[in-house]
């Protein structure tokens, strides 16, 4: 069974531009997470998505967003770039949303490597 | 809602030693917590978890603690190797999947050969 995909595996933006990442689950993962990691913050919380419904979202502007579509492919968008959105995007698929069980586990992606200038 | 704090974010230890990584949450209401292992320029994966209804937990080298009470819980590696070198995240949740993984900083364990 494939692992979870994003794409792509590396993007440079300027300030201001607008970037969309694509995440594909493990086949049959109904929900997609999103992360952003930096050095110093380590793995924020971005998003979660459920049979196309976002259930839970971290503390993130309202220029980060998402979907799912009903095949789970989730993408994620970050319009107006700025310098701190600079990071490593996961994205994690599990079975049901994340929980406390073996057929929960989240897998994580390879990651998007954004840099914006 | 929830807050993770992870200690130490660096750890350097011999060959052969045990590594000991703390993290403290804050809401009482979770009640599941992952460890994830992430090698340089790899994915972050699930090495061990425990539920709140279980004190500790092990497998192999591995093992993790829960203190409910004090609000914190602990991952130790003994016999440490060189491969065991890595970033350590610990993370909070709870088991009905209602609130998203709240991730430690991480810490990042070199263990010297």
């Amino acid at each position: 069974k494939a692992g979870v995909t994003q794409t792509p595996r590396y993007l440079i933006k300027t300030r201001g531009q607008q970037v969309t990442l694509s995440c594909s689950p493990i086949s049959g993962h109904r929900s997609v997470s999103w992360y952003q990691q930096t050095p110093g913050q380590g793995l924020q919380f971005l998003f979660e998505y459920f049979s196309e419904t976002q259930r839970n979202k971290g503390n993130f502007p309202g220029r980060f967003s998402g979907r799912q579509f009903s095949n789970s492919r989730s993408e994620m968008n970050v319009s107006t770039l700025e310098l701190g959105d600079s990071a490593l995007y996961l994205c994690a698929s599990s079975l049901n949303p994340p929980s406390g069980g073996a057929l929960n586990e989240q897998f994580f992606g390879p990651g998007t490597r954004l840099t914006v200038l | 809602g929830e807050n993770v704090e992870q200690h130490p974010s660096t750890l350097s230890v011999q060959e052969g030693d045990s590594a000991v990584i703390k993290c403290t949450y804050s809401d009482s209401a979770s009640n599941y917590f992952p460890w994830y292992k992430q090698e340089l320029g790899k994915r972050p994966q699930l090495i061990i978890d425990i539920r709140s209804n279980v004190g500790e937990k092990k497998d192999q080298r591995i093992a993790v603690t829960l203190n409910k009470t004090a609000k914190h819980f602990s991952l130790h590696i003994t016999e440490t190797q060189p491969e065991d070198s890595a970033v350590y995240f610990c993370a909070a949740s709870m088991i009905s999947g209602r609130r998203a993984l709240t991730f430690g900083s991480g810490t990042r364990l070199q263990v010297q050969p």
